[in-house]
């Protein structure tokens, strides 16, 4: 099982900064199959990214993915209030398909 | 636009089943593929089971043997039955459209199970 570690576990920045969530995996993860999640309190995930790099519909440019192999990157160019959130990574490159443990981005 | 809307969540004791269901609209239900996602209370996500448009069905280890994965095309609902129920299923249980064993492009709202005596 392909273990995914995100750092930090908490981020703290204020609406306007540019976050980097980082997301690291135990082994390579195939054809850089791995997937970004937003969820915020109460709420369902909602895909943010996959294939490492593509933004799924209705995600504005603003987010962006990135990385490959073990190592991923998700970069939020400048927060908006509406960002603060926790990101969680997940790999579809081998079976079982798994999760990162979070990042929360939250309001410095 | 595309809904999916999970029910049956409740308190059960430990050793005991419950059926949760998941309704869903806005898309073609039989060309898709589904899946379970689990979230314990604070903690982050599992997967769960799988299920093909064709029937096919895949589970995590931690629910192999006791969890069933089911779809009812006809009716566009997916079911999950849960028996032998563990404190360890405790969870927001989500329903997921699964992009061909891959990602989850969208989810529902969940359901919260509560297995404790």
């Amino acid at each position: 099982e392909i273990v995914l570690t995100q750092s930090p576990d908490t981020l703290s920045l204020s609406p306007g900064e540019r976050a980097t969530l980082s997301c690291r995996a135990s082994q390579s993860v195939s054809i850089n199959y791995l997937a970004w999640y937003q969820q915020k309190p109460g709420q369902a995930p909602r895909l943010l990214i996959y294939g490492a790099s593509s933004r799924a519909t209705g995600i504005p440019d603003r987010f962006s993915g990135s990385g490959s192999g073990t190592d991923f990157t998700l970069t939020i160019s400048r927060l908006e209030p509406e960002d603060f959130a926790v990101y969680y990574c997940q790999q579809y490159g081998s079976s079982p398909r798994t999760f990162g443990q979070g990042t929360k981005v939250e309001i410095k | 636009q595309v809904q999916l809307v999970e029910s049956g969540g409740d308190l059960v004791k430990p050793g005991g089943s419950l059926r949760l269901s998941c309704e869903v609209s806005g898309f073609t239900f039989s060309d898709y593929y589904m899946s379970w996602i689990r979230q314990a209370p604070g903690k982050g996500l599992e997967w769960v089971s799988y299920i093909s448009s064709s029937g096919r069905t895949i589970y995590a280890d931690s629910v192999k043997g006791r969890f069933t994965i089911s779809r009812d095309n006809g009716r566009n609902s997916l079911s999950l039955q849960m028996n032998s129920l563990r404190a360890e299923d405790t969870a927001v249980y989500f329903c997921a459209r699964d992009r061909g064993f891959t990602y989850f492009d969208y989810w529902g709202q969940g359901t919260l199970v509560t297995v404790s005596s």
